[in-house]
């Protein structure tokens, strides 16, 4: 039973690219969360997403980021014009249901030149 | 403005003892704690959970204590092993509200010693 997955692992972009972050989300897992963590610091929430819905977007900056999770295929977390302080690990994780514990993948870190 | 805090961003203890990870919360609508042990360079991994309705939960060596009016949670560990050795980070949500994001704390290094 494969776990939540991420790719890439490590992603590297310099200043004004665009970075694309996937999650697949385990079997039968129908609600992703993403989070961002900063050197030193816990997880810090993004964005919670439901099939093809936003659900909260409430932790997600208001320009350049963006989050989808489209009927077929895998959660995609969007950074437009990436600037150095979006270096970081972001993590996505799934759960069944709202209620439910959170199962995490191993994370993208993202550096930026 | 923290909301979870984890208090000793690390913790030593010997091999065959208990480890003991405390964590405080100020916000009284989490209904809803969470336990993550993180390896570097790993995602977290889910460990324990308990609900507010509950003061104890216990899962093989792990348990989680509550404390509803102290507004405090803490994880035991017995015994503890090398193995347990990693950053260990409390999380807390409120569903009732249906929010469905977790607040993290900064983490414990926890490190067992052989």
């Amino acid at each position: 039973n494969a776990g939540v997955m991420q790719n890439p692992r490590h992603l590297v972009r310099r200043r004004g690219q665009e970075a694309r972050l996937r999650c697949s989300p385990m079997k039968g897992h129908s609600h992703v969360y993403w989070y961002r963590q900063l050197p030193e610091e816990g997880l810090k929430f993004m964005v919670y997403l439901q099939k093809e819905n936003i659900i909260d977007e409430s932790g997600m900056p208001k320009e350049r980021f963006s989050a989808e999770f489209p009927k077929e295929g895998p959660s995609i977390l969007r950074i437009q014009q990436v600037v150095r302080g979006d270096s970081a690990a972001y993590f996505c994780a799934s759960s069944p249901g709202l209620d439910q514990p959170q199962h995490f993948g191993d994370g993208t870190r993202l550096s930026i030149l | 403005d923290q909301q979870v805090k984890q208090n000793s961003p690390s913790l030593s203890v010997q091999e065959g003892r208990i480890s003991i990870l405390n964590c405080d919360y100020t916000n009284s609508m989490f209904d809803y704690f969470l336990w993550y042990k993180k390896y570097p360079a790993e995602g977290p991994t889910f460990l324990i959970s308990i609900s507010s309705i509950k003061d104890k939960n216990e899962d093989g060596r792990f348990t989680v204590f509550l404390n509803k009016s102290a507004k405090h949670l803490s994880l035991h560990i017995v015994p503890s092993q090398p193995g347990d050795s990693a950053v260990y980070f409390c999380a807390a949500s409120n569903y009732g509200g249906s929010q469905g994001n977790l607040i993290f704390g900064k983490g414990t290094k926890l490190s067992v010693k052989p």
